[in-house]
C-alpha cells in the first residue's frame, strides 16, 4: 500500500529564514509520481510540482527548491528566503502510475508560519 | 477558462438526512475524485472515476456514494448523514500527465 509521511506537523520561521519540509513515501511501484500542494489560508489547493520516478534531478522554481532521493524514498521542499506569503499547509503526495492521472495519497500536511 | 465547481460552498445539516455535494469541471478530464479533508489526517479519497458510468471506492468510503454519467459531473452523495462526516469535501479532476485540479470545496456540517 502506498504511504506518504510528513513528520513535521507545524513549522515557524522568520521572515528571510530557509524552510525544508521532510517527506518520505512508500510503495510497491517502481513507477510513480511525487507533488507537492500549497494550501493557503483561503483554503484552496495549488499545485506546485509533479515528478516521476525516473527523474531524480534536483529542481528549482525562483524560491522552491525539490530534492528527490530515491535512495531515501524521499522528495523534500525547500522555500529559500521565505516570506509572510509562503505561510500555508503543505502537502506531499503520491500516486500509482500505470496511468498518470490516478489517485493520490496524501501526508497529513506540513503547516508553515512565516513571521515578518 | 476550463474550471472545476463545487457547489454548496458551505453546508449545514442534521444527522440522518441525504446530503448531495455537486461537482462540475470543464476541462473534459476523463479521471474525477472526491478527497475529505481532516485536521492531522491530510486529503482522504472517498471515490474515484476513470470515465463515464465508472467507479470505485477510495479508502473512506463507507457512507458515501458517487455516481457518473456524464464527463463534467460527479456528485458526492452522503446517504444518512453522521457527524463523522463533517469535513472540508475537495473535488479533483486530473489531466493526463497527472497533474490534479482541485475545486474550492465544501465544508459540511452535520449536527
Amino acid at each position: 500500500a502506498q504511504k506518504v509521511t510528513q513528520a513535521q506537523t507545524e513549522i515557524s520561521v522568520v521572515e528571510k529564514e530557509d524552510v525544508t519540509l521532510d517527506c518520505v513515501y512508500e510503495t510497491r511501484d517502481t513507477t510513480y509520481y511525487l507533488f507537492w500542494y500549497k494550501q493557503p489560508p483561503s483554503g484552496e489547493l495549488v499545485f506546485l510540482i509533479r515528478r516521476n520516478s525516473f527523474d531524480e534531478q534536483n529542481e528549482i522554481s525562483g524560491r522552491y527548491s525539490w530534492n528527490f532521493q530515491k535512495s531515501t524514498s524521499s522528495f523534500n521542499f525547500t522555500i529559500t528566503a521565505s516570506q509572510v506569503v509562503d505561510s500555508a499547509v503543505y502537502f506531499c503526495a503520491l500516486s500509482e502510475a500505470r496511468a498518470a492521472g490516478n489517485k493520490l495519497t496524501f501526508g497529513g500536511g506540513t503547516r508553515v508560519l512565516v513571521k515578518p | 477558462d476550463a474550471e472545476i465547481t463545487q457547489s454548496p460552498r458551505h453546508k449545514i445539516t442534521e444527522t440522518g438526512r441525504q446530503v448531495t455535494l455537486a461537482c462540475h469541471q470543464t476541462w473534459n478530464h476523463n479521471n474525477m475524485f472526491w478527497y475529505r479533508q481532516d485536521l492531522g489526517h491530510g486529503l482522504r479519497l472517498i471515490h474515484y472515476s476513470y470515465g463515464v458510468h465508472d467507479t470505485n471506492k477510495g479508502e473512506v468510503s463507507d457512507g458515501y456514494s458517487v455516481s457518473r454519467s456524464n464527463t463534467e459531473d460527479l456528485p458526492l452523495t452522503l446517504e444518512s448523514a453522521a457527524s463523522s462526516q463533517t469535513s472540508v469535501y475537495f473535488c479533483a479532476s486530473s489531466d493526463p500527465w497527472g497533474e490534479q485540479f482541485f475545486g474550492p470545496g465544501t465544508r459540511l456540517t452535520v449536527l
